[in-house]
């Protein structure tokens, strides 16, 4: 079945430093791309959606690139902080009328002091 | 706005007996939907309606597991005769129909374990 593959499952970054996590999708007709924060016991927080292709979108700290070309889906946490030390998520919609998403497996980031 | 409302937040239930979860999505959403975490599978999609009807199940197991969505305001999802496989965050989310991009909010999700 279609897949979304996410890297790394693990990362360990000083604060300060960036965090890359890139997520790959087979599904070629995906259509919406979102990615999720989920730290210790809480549900999952949505950070952004996009849906245009190679599109580049900034959040507060982070920078979020959409490669459809590619199937590739990044997030980049810029000069990151010990309160973004959480899980990471990608999801895509594989459709685009309206459907479930289809998770990545995750990232658990730790931000050193 | 309260957010989605999952209830209980923890469940612990003996091996084969049945375990309801509750579901009252954000008011005036009319998709909901079910999912799955575990540590070993993460996040996986078991069902969801539309406007209370099923609409696709094909994350569910086909054994033991239902759901259903009776009213506007609420969905349960029922596993019947528990396994300790089946141990694992339940996460209900809802969203806008009108919103075809169907950003889901979710709930905090219930922690079932099976003893």
């Amino acid at each position: 079945g279609e897949q979304v593959e996410q890297r790394p499952p693990h990362l360990s970054v000083r604060e300060g430093d960036s965090a890359f996590i890139t997520c790959t999708y087979t599904d070629p007709n995906s259509y919406y791309f979102f990615w999720y924060k989920q730290e210790p016991g809480a549900s999952l927080q949505l950070l952004m959606k996009v849906f245009s292709s190679t599109e580049i979108n900034e959040g507060q700290g982070f920078t979020v690139l959409l490669n459809k070309k590619d199937k590739r889906l990044s997030l980049n946490l810029t000069a990151a902080h010990p309160g973004d030390s959480a899980a990471y998520f990608c999801a895509v919609s594989p459709s685009n009328s309206g459907t479930y998403q289809r998770f990545g497996t995750g990232t658990k980031l730790q931000v050193v002091p | 706005n309260a957010g989605v409302i999952q209830t209980p937040r923890h469940k612990v239930t003996g091996k084969g007996q049945e375990a309801t979860l509750w579901c009252e999505p954000i008011s005036g959403h009319s998709a909901v939907f079910w999912y799955r975490q575990t540590i070993v599978q993460g996040l996986e999609f078991l069902t969801y309606f539309r406007n209370q009807a099923p609409i696709d199940d094909s994350g569910m197991p086909k054994e033991r597991f239902s759901a259903q969505m009776p009213n506007q305001s609420h969905s349960t999802l029922k596993i019947q005769s528990t396994q300790p496989q089946d141990s694992a965050v339940y996460l209900c989310a809802s969203s806008l129909v009108r919103d075809i991009s169907y950003e889901q909010y979710f709930g905090p999700g219930t922690r079932l374990t099976v003893l």
